[in-house]
């Protein structure tokens, strides 16, 4: 099985950085998943992480450690449309490619 | 456009009855999967297949029931049997390659009369 946890929400202000951060504990990694889900409508796929590192996609950052069962998503420039819930989810290495999600972290943008 | 389309968007619900919920893709994916959910809670699996005519159990599968005669659809029926029916539903799809994320449905709101 898979523990994870995340914050259960944050708030930022518009044009700031906010950082939301994912711990996990599993019996063997094969990726990890960062969704962006307004309220009522769909999950939608911000980034992948199955390697050490930092991934920039734009606005959007994410880094993963490994070792440390750790990774987090990093929003540059905050704007009000990104208030939204940011879901973490680990896929581990049994062969359904089916990941686990977390609880998810409420951000709130304010002006 | 390809995507993934679930229907109805709002779904009542009496005591005893089933529902069906709809979730149909055109993005030509192998797999396909139900989740659950719930305020404060992550989403949680419900059935999940990988190929037609083949489906597994997730980690909530009691009072739910599948089936996947066609790679463009998989309805969920939610039973007289599940006890808490009002959720959220999400229905996703996948292309069956490592990195590939899972794709996701509008998601159809279940509620009980």
């Amino acid at each position: 099985g898979q523990n994870i946890d995340q914050p259960t929400e944050m708030t930022a202000t518009e044009g700031a950085i906010v950082q939301i951060n994912c711990t996990y504990q599993t019996s063997g990694f094969n990726g990890l998943f960062w969704y962006q889900q307004h309220a009522g409508e769909a999950p939608t796929f911000l980034s992948y992480n199955v390697l050490d590192g930092l991934e920039e996609k734009g606005r959007f950052s994410s880094f993963l450690s490994r070792s440390k069962g750790y990774s987090y998503l990093l929003l540059k420039e905050l704007q009000m449309k990104d208030s939204a819930s940011y879901l973490c989810a680990v896929r581990d290495q049994g062969g359904s490619y089916i990941p686990t999600f977390g609880r998810g972290t409420s951000l709130i943008v304010h002006p | 456009d390809g995507g993934i389309t679930q229907s109805p968007k709002y779904l009542f619900r009496k005591e005893g009855q089933n529902v069906t919920l709809s979730c149909e893709q055109n993005l030509n994916h192998d797999a396909m999967y139900w989740y659950r959910q719930d305020p404060g809670q992550g989403l949680r699996l419900i059935y999940y297949s990988q190929i037609v005519n083949d489906f597994q159990k997730g980690d909530i599968a009691e009072g739910y029931s599948v089936s996947r005669e066609k790679k463009e659809s998989f309805p969920l029926t939610v039973t007289s049997a599940q006890k808490n029916p009002t959720a959220f539903y999400l229905c996703a799809s996948r292309r069956e390659s490592s990195n590939q994320p899972q794709h996701f449905g509008d998601g159809t709101r279940l509620s009980i009369l």
